[in-house]
């Protein structure tokens, strides 16, 4: 068993759509979690970043912890199409160097 | 703004040629990290450095090799580059735990 997994999509949505982007994970020592977003041809870029349980809200973009069921998301609100891009999960351990990455999300979002 | 470049967007190299990535990042990070990115697969660390001439193998270090002679530079060196290293390759530094990625580079072996 992968110790993060994420869905592949293909996801596609209408502009001006919720977004839910999900990621579930099997170690319990993870406890800071991170969204990276990735245009085509480009390097991952950090969208969002927590700590811990709980939510975290950036403009259109919240990012929502359960530690207890292991399991994170992230929602992007009134979708453009500029948000269409790969999006990655990522955790890790306090203390430790290594990101555990989920395989990412493709999501395209129609005009 | 973190930094993070990278030498070649795109590199064609021959089997059996060695191969030289470079990465460079401006912010003093102690740690910096390469990955190989395919499709299915998603992110695999090669190797990391957490301080100069410091090195730790990551998931998949076979083929490969890496060099931190200063603090800003990581190079990871294909010894002979094989098919099978054809990837999208990604630097990347850190600050505790926030890693920032460079813009990759496009290894074709033919």
């Amino acid at each position: 068993q992968k110790e993060v997994e994420q869905d592949p999509g293909p996801l596609s949505v209408p502009e001006g759509a919720i977004v839910s982007l999900n990621c579930t994970y099997s170690n319990s020592a993870f406890q800071y979690f991170m969204w990276y977003r990735q245009y085509s041809r480009k390097g991952p870029e950090l969208l969002m970043y927590t700590y811990s349980s709980g939510n975290k809200e950036d403009g259109r973009f919240t990012a929502q912890v359960d530690k207890s069921s292991k399991y994170i998301s992230l929602f992007i609100r009134d979708s453009q199409p500029s948000d269409s891009a790969t999006y990655l999960c990522a955790m890790i351990q306090t203390g430790a160097n290594n990101l555990f990455f989920g395989t990412g999300t493709r999501l395209t979002v129609i005009p | 703004d973190v930094k993070v470049t990278q030498s070649s967007r795109y590199l064609v190299k021959r089997t059996g040629e060695k191969v030289f990535l470079e990465c460079v990042q401006d912010m003093d990070h102690e740690n910096m990290f390469w990955y190989r990115q395919d499709p299915g697969l998603g992110l695999r660390l090669i190797y990391f450095s957490y301080d100069v001439k410091m090195k730790e193998k990551g998931d998949i270090p076979e083929g490969y090799s890496v060099s931190r002679e200063k603090k800003e530079r990581f190079s990871l060196i294909l010894e002979s580059a094989s098919t099978n290293q054809t990837s999208m390759y990604l630097c990347a530094s850190s600050l505790s735990q926030k890693q920032y990625f460079g813009p990759g580079t496009r290894l074709t072996v033919t």
